[in-house]
């Protein structure tokens, strides 16, 4: 079983619309959980960190669930330029990504 | 301003080659990676520094050496390169960690090896 594992997607959502990624973590000594942004040929860029109370920046909003080791994250009227593949990431002492989720918000 | 940067951004080489790559961060972080992304995105960690110390070295070949001359530099050294080696190597720096903190990633080398 991979360590962190994302459906790789792609979502394609309407602009307005509310989409929800979940990303899986088999290390539960895990204690550091975030969600990061890739834009094509980019590098990764931080777009939160996932505080086990949940946490929420403008429209977005990030869960973890320890018991089900999956954190999630929560967009809200999606804009265009939402469009990006997210990668989530956990760790104790390294940090692992997940494979990424594409999105791709359309007009 | 720039946080975390890398040369050179594109590299084109022919198999056999020695490369390397070279990354700055000015964020005065403690930490810093080499992440090789291959062609279907996967992201892996290679190796990390802390404060110019070896921390981790994941299961990488030994054709890939690593030197961190201070604890805003590290390096990536790779001999003898093979086709296997074409991929995006990001560096990235972290404030302490590793693992624990945000990671702050520089802009790419794209390696193709022909």
């Amino acid at each position: 079983r991979k360590e962190v594992e994302q459906d790789p997607g792609p979502f394609n959502v309407p602009e307005g619309a509310t989409v929800a990624f979940n990303c899986t973590y088999s290390n539960s000594a895990s204690q550091s959980f975030f969600w990061y942004r890739q834009d094509c040929r980019k590098e990764p860029k931080l777009l939160m960190s996932v505080y086990s109370s949940g946490n929420e920046d403008g429209r977005f909003t990030a869960q973890l669930n320890r018991a089900s080791q999956y954190i999630s994250l929560l967009i809200r009227d999606s804009k265009l330029s939402d469009s990006a593949t997210y990668l989530c990431g956990s760790g104790y002492s390294t940090l692992t990504f997940g494979k990424g989720t594409m999105l791709l918000v359309s007009p | 301003d720039t946080a975390v940067s890398q040369t050179p951004k594109y590299l084109v080489t022919q198999m056999g080659n020695d490369k390397s790559i070279k990354c700055e961060q000015n964020l005065g972080h403690d930490t810093m990676y080499w992440y090789k992304q291959d062609s279907k995105k996967f992201l892996k960690i290679m190796f990390s520094y802390n404060n110019k110390e070896l921390i981790i070295n994941e299961t990488v070949p030994n054709r890939f050496s690593p030197k961190s001359p201070d604890k805003a530099h590290l390096n990536l050294h790779i001999n003898s390169l093979e086709l296997g080696d074409s991929a995006v190597y990001f560096c990235a720096s972290s404030p302490r960690g590793p693992g624990g903190h945000e990671q702050f990633f520089g802009p790419g080398t794209r390696l193709t090896v022909l």
